[in-house]
């Protein structure tokens, strides 16, 4: 079936620097997309979204950027933190409901 | 305002044993979506409600079910429990159907033996 998936499952980057998940979709009717932000111990916390009309969204320290040519999502966040330290999952909501589609994960382990 | 809130935190169950789950979404949200997560298969959908409707459901055995009550608290049922139900069971609440930001509660670690 169609499927979310990730590049990397793991990524370690210095306090400070700016770090970049990746995520892959094969669906190409896919037109909505989260970021969710897992802490070990926690349920996943949202973190950003995206429509497909639109190819940027900017939060607070994050960006998620979408290229739906290549059907790729990313999220790029700002002076990384050790409390950005968690898995992060992209998600795609399902076009039959509100039925969340998400992808393995990526850790990311930031050191200082 | 409170989160979602799951009970219990952690359960441990034998094989063939049946398993209750409970979520109370945050006051005022009334959809509640139900995800497994294990770390093969990550997160699933299992099903989502509506109104004490389902509206949605996962490719899951019928060994999964669930349902919400009038004052949007749900429960997850698990019979015939098998080694591979073994998960983190999550509950996400939002405040209304569609693409609207889901809130997730902690989880419920179920282990099978």
């Amino acid at each position: 079936g169609e499927s979310v998936g990730l590049h990397l499952p793991t990524l370690s980057v210095q306090e400070g620097d700016n770090s970049i998940i990746n995520c892959a979709y094969s669906n190409s009717a896919s037109d909505y997309f989260i970021w969710y932000k897992q802490e070990s111990g926690k349920g996943p916390q949202f973190i950003i979204d995206i429509r497909s009309n639109m190819d940027k969204r900017q939060g607070q320290r994050v960006t998620v950027l979408l290229n739906k040519t290549v059907k790729h999502l990313s999220l790029q966040i700002a002076a990384t933190q050790p409390g950005d330290s968690a898995v992060y999952f992209c998600a795609e909501d399902s076009n039959s409901g509100y039925a969340l589609n998400f992808g393995k994960g990526t850790s990311l382990l930031v050191t200082p | 305002k409170a989160g979602v809130t799951q009970t219990p935190r952690y359960l441990i169950k034998t094989r063939g044993q049946q398993v209750t789950l409970s979520c109370s979404p945050i006051s005022g949200h009334r959809s509640v979506s139900w995800y497994q997560q294990t770390p093969g298969q990550g997160l699933q959908f299992l099903f989502e409600y509506f109104s004490e409707t389902q509206r949605n459901k996962g490719n899951f055995p019928g060994r999964f079910s669930g349902r919400q009550f009038s004052n949007s608290r749900s429960e997850m049922n698990v019979s015939t429990l098998e080694l591979g139900d073994s998960a983190l069971y999550l509950c996400a609440s939002s405040l209304i159907r569609g693409r609207n930001e889901q809130f997730f509660g902690p989880g419920t670690r179920l282990t099978v033996l």
